[in-house]
């Protein structure tokens, strides 16, 4: 099957726009994972999606970023008012439960990311 | 707060030799998971390898084996016969089990690049 793919592989914006990044995960996959990696560093978590709703949103660096998961399937990463700072690769990952609880195996399949690029 | 050391920024290998890629830990939790993964230029984050805190043995897949000394708190990864297709940046990574925690926490990376 098909892995998790992310649209657009590219997005060059201007400071001060609006952007949104997609991702479609493996299906049957609960979990969805957004990470952000800066030029020369390794990924940072940003939020996860347990089904529709954001289990653990600690990693948004602030009110600017938000993401969305309305139908437990695709998710979109929303940035407000970009600025220079937030050019990175945006990456996601899904995977099949993703309530490892206890258990510290959680595989995470990423897909090839986002390459944003603010101006 | 669970955090990964990455000591090596970039490593060059001869095809056909094994190489050590280091990784280090610090978590004050007894229960977690490390992972390794590769990222090639194209950009996809490809998983490599896991070893579980509580696993006795030292974890292998194919050519990739961890080598996980955790009184050290380092679980370095050992790939043996390199091929030119190894050449990528490689993540190690963690992950706290406990409930509500999902994330992995990873490290800064190594460029490995294999010469022919």
């Amino acid at each position: 099957g098909a892995g998790v793919s992310q649209t657009p592989s590219n997005k060059v914006t201007e400071k001060g726009k609006y952007v949104e990044l997609r991702c479609d995960p493996i299906s049957g996959h609960t979990a969805l994972y957004w990470y952000r990696q800066s030029l020369g560093q390794g990924p940072e978590f940003l939020i996860y999606f347990q089904g529709t709703g954001a289990a653990d949103d600690s990693g948004l660096p602030n009110d600017r970023f938000f993401a969305v998961r309305p139908e437990g399937s695709v998710s979109t990463l929303k940035i407000q008012r970009t600025e220079r700072g937030d050019s990175a690769v945006y990456l996601c990952a899904s995977s099949l439960l993703g309530l490892a609880g206890e258990s510290s195996y959680n595989e995470q399949f990423f897909g090839p990311g986002t390459r944003l690029t603010v101006l | 707060a669970q955090k990964i050391t990455q000591t090596q920024p970039g490593m060059f290998v001869q095809e056909k030799e094994a190489v050590t890629l280091d990784c280090t830990y610090d978590t004050s939790d007894q229960s977690y998971g490390l992972f390794w993964y590769k990222q090639p230029s194209s950009g996809e984050m490809i998983f490599l390898i896991y070893q579980g805190s509580y696993d006795e043995q030292n974890a292998t897949e194919g050519r990739y084996s961890l080598n996980f000394q955790k009184a050290r708190k380092s679980a370095n990864l050992v790939i043996s016969a390199s091929q030119l297709g190894d050449s990528a940046m490689y993540f190690c990574a963690m992950r706290e089990a406990k409930f509500g925690n999902e994330k992995l926490t990873f490290g800064t990376g190594t460029r490995l690049t294999i010469i022919p």
